[in-house]
């Protein structure tokens, strides 16, 4: 089966700018998973979604970033007004529901803000 | 809160000699333990689930421990290759919550 996918891999960014993230999860997984992982750190869960519905987007910093997942399946990760201090990996990653089953990541998308 | 402290790295070896990296956690609820590993450019892997109490897991060469009176758990490998080389977290899943708490991540460094 094909894995998640994201795009874009790399970004470079002036401060101020906006991007956006773009992730196809694997075909069945209902929950979808953004992560940040800083350079050298763990990642850093921002927002999760079973089917279209937000279910924990606690530490998502809501004044500049943004998720959705209109239709259950693919999702988009935005962020308004870039600061350096967003720079890191951002991972997109899928699960089923149902017990703790094997959660698969994308191969991420690397942003750079200078 | 819930807490994952692990082994801190980066950590060196030769190939051929053994690997162990330590992982401790702390919850109120039923735990249940991952061992996750990143390659370079790539995204994190699920190496593998922990295993009950007092029981091995093993993959591609790495066994896993678990002892629930320390609430702590340990991934092993008897000889290691360069191709090991990568950054192994240990991550924790609290009770039905489907979030993950992550620890910081060690880096292996295996020298040919």
């Amino acid at each position: 089966e094909a894995g998640v996918t994201q795009s874009p891999r790399y970004a470079v960014l002036q401060e101020g700018q906006a991007v956006s993230f773009w992730c196809d999860p694997i075909s069945g997984h209902d929950t979808l998973y953004w992560y940040q992982q800083p350079r050298d750190q763990g990642p850093q869960l921002l927002v999760y979604f079973r089917d279209e519905a937000v279910i924990d987007n606690s530490q998502l910093p809501s004044d500049r970033f943004s998720a959705v997942r209109p239709k259950g399946t693919n999702s988009t990760l935005k962020i308004q007004s870039a600061k350096q201090g967003d720079t890191a990996t951002y991972l997109c990653a899928s699960s089923r529901t149902g017990g703790h089953t094997e959660v698969f990541f994308g191969k991420g998308t690397r942003l750079t803000v200078v | 809160g819930d807490s994952v402290t692990q082994t801190e790295g980066p950590v060196t070896l030769s190939e051929g000699t053994s690997l162990t990296v330590n992982c401790s956690y702390e919850t109120k609820q039923y735990p249940t333990l991952f061992w996750y590993v990143q390659y370079p450019g790539e995204g994190p892997q699920l190496l593998f689930k922990v295993p009950k109490a007092n029981e091995k897991g093993s993959n591609r060469g790495f066994e896993a421990t678990y002892n629930k009176e320390a609430t702590s758990f340990h991934l092993q490998k008897a000889s290691v290759q360069e191709s090991d080389s990568a950054v192994y977290y240990c991550a924790l899943a609290p009770g039905s919550n489907y979030q993950l708490i992550w620890g910081s991540g060690t880096k292996l460094i295996i020298k040919p």
